[in-house]
């Protein structure tokens, strides 16, 4: 069971926005960044989204990442085929001195 | 170009040993904090343990504390993991993963080394 809670799947169509939740308590979100991870089938983990909302060079800003107290939310516009992928968030927890990972989240596009 | 490659895996009976090791290149090592993650077959994506540039601090999951062992030798750029008293629960795709600012994220990621604990 995993410390960080993100729905199982979310799906829309080419074009179209998800969002997705990643629900956590006041010694990870609460009080640390938060990270978004894609992997794509077949490859490793590839970072996405870093502390709470700023993209790494590369990474279209077609993703989008926000934080409000111990939630945080990934977006992604203009879906693609291509964004087909698990995607994970992360954080640091204090209480726990370990980073935690979402249990993921399945994007499909229609 | 940061590049990190990992090796060790294979397969081990249930209550073995086995050690990784991850070689990354491309940025000076002894500078980042460094961690394992794995992922079981089908499932996500667990974070095992990290340790900080100089070696000096170490962390670990729950699930492997006292089991696995984290080190790194700054001269050699390499970061190793120990893991004993090995069990099935244990069988996954090791990635070695170089953090930043402590390990608040991980930026570049290896390949991934498999490890099978089956009799």
């Amino acid at each position: 069971q995993s410390v960080l809670t993100q729905p199982p799947s979310v799906s829309a169509a080419p074009g179209q926005k998800v969002t997705i939740s990643c629900s956590g308590r006041s010694s990870n979100i609460g009080n640390n960044y938060v990270s978004w991870y894609q992997q794509l089938p077949g490859t490793a983990p590839k970072l996405l989204i870093f502390d709470n909302n700023k993209r790494p060079s590369g990474i279209p800003d077609r993703f989008s990442g926000s934080k409000s107290g111990t939630s945080a939310t990934l977006g992604i516009t203009g879906l693609q085929t291509g964004d087909e992928a698990d995607y994970y968030c992360g954080a640091w927890d204090s209480s726990l001195s370990a980073y935690v990972f979402g249990n993921g989240t399945k994007v499909t596009v229609l | 170009e940061v590049q990190v490659l990992e090796s060790g895996g294979g397969l081990v009976q249930p209550g073995g040993s086995l050690r990784l090791s991850c070689a990354p290149s491309g940025f000076t090592f002894s500078n980042y904090a460094m961690s394992w993650v794995r992922q079981a077959p089908g499932k996500g994506l667990e974070w095992v343990s990290g340790i900080s540039g100089s070696g000096g601090s170490t962390y670990y999951a729950g699930s492997v504390k006292g089991r696995f062992s984290i080190s790194r030798d700054n001269s050699k750029n390499t970061l190793y993991l120990q893991m004993n008293s090995l069990r099935a629960e244990d069988t996954a795709l090791y990635y070695c993963a170089k953090a930043y600012i402590g390990i608040s994220y991980f930026d570049y990621w290896g390949q991934g080394t498999l490890v099978t604990v089956s009799s």
